[in-house]
């Protein structure tokens, strides 16, 4: 069974700059999160959506952050503009049904630096 | 508001000995989910463990436990025989009721353990 697949892996923007990255979660797998983990912290959530609604976007900061998941598969997460502080691994992970969350498989991640 | 805490930012252990992890949790909800990631330096979260509220008993997989006390809010996690691969970052981490239940996963700051040969 494929993973969770990420791209780009590695991404390096200047402030104020747009970036976008992509995720195509585990073939079936109905819910969908994007996590900004921070060097030397744990993953945080931005976004979970199930199938290609939005469960929670509470931590999103929706100024300049914005994320889809069209025909409830694949999705993408943009930002824009980006400041420093949005340096940072972001991580996509699935699961198979939004009330097994111990379940989540996590993608490789797209590392981001912005200068 | 849900908490997690991991108060040791880094341990060390030698190959093959027993290291047990941190992790105290605080939450009002009664029902919720309790579980540990490992994180490799390649960066991949990697499931362990997990341990519901209502479970009696401490879960195990393998050569990880799940040292679950719920008065104290506590869900250490045992590694016994410790390997060089276990060599990584791990998270304690909490779900709980939000919209529906089990949704929003928090996670602590982590642990980076480190295993000596």
């Amino acid at each position: 069974e494929a993973g969770v697949a990420q791209s780009p892996r590695y991404k390096i923007i200047e402030k104020r700059q747009s970036v976008a990255f992509w995720c195509n979660p585990i073939s079936g797998h109905a819910t969908l999160y994007w996590y900004q983990q921070i060097l030397g912290q744990g993953p945080k959530l931005l976004i979970q959506f199930q199938n290609n609604g939005v469960v929670d976007d509470s931590q999103l900061p929706k100024d300049r952050f914005s994320a889809e998941r069209l025909k409830g598969v694949d999705s993408t997460l943009k930002i824009q503009p980006a400041k420093l502080e949005d340096s940072a691994v972001y991580l996509c992970a699935s699961s198979l049904d939004q009330g097994y969350p111990y379940e989540q498989y996590f993608g490789p991640g797209t590392r981001l630096t912005v200068t | 508001a849900q908490k997690i805490t991991q108060t040791q930012p880094g341990m060390f252990v030698q190959e093959k000995e027993a290291v047990t992890l941190d992790c105290t949790y605080d939450t009002s909800d009664q029902s919720y989910g309790l579980f540990w990631y490992k994180q490799p330096s390649s960066g991949e979260m990697i499931f362990l463990i997990y341990q519901g509220s209502y479970d009696e008993q401490n879960a195990t997989e393998g050569r990880y436990s799940l040292n679950f006390q719920k008065a104290r809010k506590s869900a250490n996690l045992v590694i016994s025989a410790s390997q060089l691969g276990d060599s990584a970052m791990y998270f304690c981490a909490m779900s709980g009721p939000g919209k529906t239940s089990y949704d929003k996963v928090i996670f602590g700051p982590g642990t980076s353990l480190s295993v000596i040969p």
